[in-house]
């Protein structure tokens, strides 16, 4: 499709097991991001992905996630040992170039039992 | 570290009532900024968008945006508000010169328009 895929589009998951989510961006878009938006929380800064450079992880909020680009395009983010505090909605963008406009997925909503 | 703060969480009006949204950012460098609107059942999309030039952005929807430096904000605006603008409202900065598309988002506004 044109859009930027994401899957699954909903997961429920038992507190300890291990979940990936899975960003296909839009063909040709060198950037790619994952961002978390919980109730209240507003849009917050996972990791950042530009071309074949190191990604930004900055905003990874513990060692239990983790997240690889293959190929300068599709995108896993994985979260080990799930935690109940995991439950959010997980939301992939891809922009054309490093500061551009994003163009967002549906997201992957993750709720930890 | 940057950060964007926008004042509003919750914001009600009627129909026809004039809006303001406010945004706030802490970074000293040149910026690109950005509003995305969130509709319900929908995803993110972007509203306006501030590279650089005249600082009174304007979009297709009746919005605008203002860029004032010396205030490091990003104010959204409408004259006339409509039952279809509700909807959730992010305001976005991208530090230009840290040489990374990194996008910090604020909390967000919910914009509840009754008809």
């Amino acid at each position: 499709g044109a859009g930027v895929s994401q899957s699954p589009s909903n997961k429920v998951t038992e507190k300890g097991k291990d979940v990936e989510l899975r960003c296909d961006p839009i063909s040709g878009h060198t950037a790619l991001y994952w961002y978390r938006q919980s109730l209240g929380q507003g849009l917050e800064f996972l990791i950042y992905f530009q071309g074949n450079s190191a990604p930004d992880k900055s905003g990874l909020p513990s060692d239990r996630f983790s997240a690889e680009r293959t190929g300068g395009s599709v995108s896993t983010l994985t979260i080990q040992r799930t935690q109940q505090e995991d439950s959010a909605v997980y939301l992939c963008a891809s922009s054309f170039h490093p500061g551009g406009e994003l163009f967002f997925g549906e997201g992957s909503r993750l709720t930890v039992l | 570290a940057q950060s964007v703060s926008q004042h509003n969480h919750h914001v009600i009006l009627s129909e026809a009532a004039s809006l303001e949204l406010g945004c706030n950012y802490s970074y000293g460098g040149t910026v690109n900024l950005f509003w995305y609107v969130q509709y319900p059942g929908q995803h993110l999309q972007l509203l306006l968008k501030y590279f650089s030039g005249d600082p009174l952005v304007k979009g297709i929807t009746g919005f605008e945006a203002e860029f004032i430096k010396s205030k490091f904000s990003f104010n959204l605006r409408k004259p006339s508000v409509q039952w279809s603008d509700t909807a959730e409202y992010f305001c976005a900065v991208n530090a230009r010169l840290s040489n990374t598309g990194k996008l910090i988002f604020g909390q967000g506004t919910t914009l509840q328009v009754k008809p």
